[in-house]
């Protein structure tokens, strides 16, 4: 069955800090990984989409991994802002025909001044 | 082109109720979807549509639930005979896909419905 895992499920930081969030994956044949932020009662918004074989990806202070070999990938936010507060989703496509998307429940972030 | 639009933003009506939400997609784009989404859960998938035709919707709740595409554009999604577990923000999304792959999903910013 596929399946994406995100850990933590949430997270308090200070403003300024960095912080990296976690995604693990059993989506196959996989197709592409997509990390979004979610504001508190808005639709989400996409911040990276990679494929097989591109490894680090870079929107602003957001940076995220893909390690398809383990199956697992990682949204690095550094320097954070107040604004960063909101909940982050993974989402797994996998190459197939159909509906193909696997949602992760979301790591809720909070950052405090 | 701003977006994807939902109506309405929020929504209360009594249990028993029927309710529609609306769905306009980004204009050029060819596919929608429709999400579920309870609070501090991701997105549910109900169901979603390429052009006019609804390609999966074994995955919509319960046969109180339905949506429609009628001419490939915007699309509403109704819930008849509303229960209280009906509460949730209801997403859509579209994309343009011109291959294999599922596009870049955009989200409209959800219709909340509170049952009563």
């Amino acid at each position: 069955k596929n399946q994406v895992e995100q850990s933590p499920q949430s997270l308090i930081i200070l403003e300024g800090k960095n912080c990296t969030l976690q995604c693990n994956y059993t989506v196959s044949p996989f197709s592409n990984l997509r990390w979004y932020k979610q504001d508190t009662g808005r639709g989400p918004v996409s911040l990276t989409i990679m494929t097989f074989s591109e490894n680090t990806k870079s929107n602003g202070r957001y940076t995220a991994t893909l390690d398809a070999d383990t199956k697992q990938s990682s949204l690095h936010i550094t320097a954070s802002q107040l604004s960063d507060s909101a909940s982050y989703i993974c989402v797994v496509s996998a190459q197939v025909s159909g509906y193909a998307l696997n949602f992760g429940k979301g790591t809720s972030l909070l950052v405090t001044p | 082109d701003t977006g994807v639009s939902q109506d309405p933003r929020h929504k209360i009506t009594k249990r028993g109720q029927n309710v529609t939400f609306r769905c306009d997609p980004i204009s050029e784009h060819n596919r929608l979807y429709w999400y579920r989404q309870t609070l501090g859960q991701g997105p549910e998938f109900l169901t979603y549509f390429q052009n006019e035709a609804q390609l999966e919707k074994s995955r919509l709740l319960s046969d109180r639930f339905s949506a429609e595409r009628p001419k490939g554009s915007f699309s509403t999604l109704e819930i008849q005979r509303t229960e209280q577990g009906d509460s949730a923000m209801y997403l859509c999304a579209s994309s343009l896909e011109t291959g294999s792959n599922t596009g870049e999903l955009f989200f409209g910013e959800g219709s909340r419905l509170t049952v009563l």
